[in-house]
């Protein structure tokens, strides 16, 4: 049962430096989203997707970029990382939009941007 | 704009206790009120997920309650034991967008005591 999963788990990154951060659900979820979770922020929504080859913007999009190639899969990427992308980032899923059925997470991703 | 809000940020009980978490949101013209539970280091999972038109929701010995009106939603939890323990986050979701418009609280960090 792997639900959603997220790789890696934990990332080390100098300013300007690029990455990839992989979802991947193998619940055939049409719905995929990334979230920031911050102390004395909550989450926020970065990027969504609503079926493959679509990718809309959320709450905090600036400074990320996102692709749905396949249907299982959803990358967040961050071509400059800045120390204020220091965050732990979680992917979820779902078989309907956000509001209105159950997410699925998966455990995150902790980035530290020195 | 949606705001959400959980009042105590911690809470401390004794094993066995009965108690309520509480959620409070802005705006009353929700879709529906999600709980979640967050353990140290992993994603969310979906505890409960009451529609506006609904009153209260129950899991167990989790029951959910509902107060458009008020703009409150409660969280009890009977009986605590120490595997509670864990931040409970509560989020509102909107009408709007093509995927909804989940906004999140700050979360309640509850800890049970043997």
């Amino acid at each position: 049962n792997a639900g959603v999963t997220q790789t890696p788990k934990f990332r080390v990154l100098k300013t300007g430096q690029s990455m990839t951060l992989l979802c991947a659900q193998d619940m055939n979820h049409e719905y995929m989203y990334w979230y920031r979770q911050d102390p004395g922020m909550g989450l926020r929504l970065i990027h969504y997707s609503v079926g493959e080859g679509t990718t809309a913007k959320g709450e905090v999009p600036d400074g990320y970029n996102v692709s749905r190639l396949k249907k299982q899969n959803f990358l967040l990427g961050l071509e400059s990382a800045a120390p204020s992308q220091t965050s732990v980032y979680f992917c979820a899923s779902s078989t309907r939009p956000s509001g209105t059925g159950e997410l699925f997470f998966g455990e995150g991703s902790r980035l530290t941007v020195l | 704009k949606q705001e959400v809000t959980q009042i105590p940020a911690a809470l401390s009980v004794p094993e066995g206790e009965n108690l309520v978490l509480n959620c409070s949101f802005t705006d009353s013209a929700i879709y529906n009120l999600q709980w979640f539970r967050q353990d140290p280091g992993k994603g969310l999972t979906s505890l409960l997920l009451i529609q506006s038109s609904q009153r209260e929701q129950t899991s167990g010995r989790l029951n959910a309650s509902l107060d458009k009106s008020s703009g409150r939603s409660t969280l009890y939890i009977a009986a605590s034991q120490p595997g509670d323990s864990a931040t409970y986050l509560c989020a509102a979701a909107n009408y709007g967008g093509s995927q909804g418009n989940l906004i999140f609280g700050k979360g309640t960090k509850l800890s049970v005591k043997p």
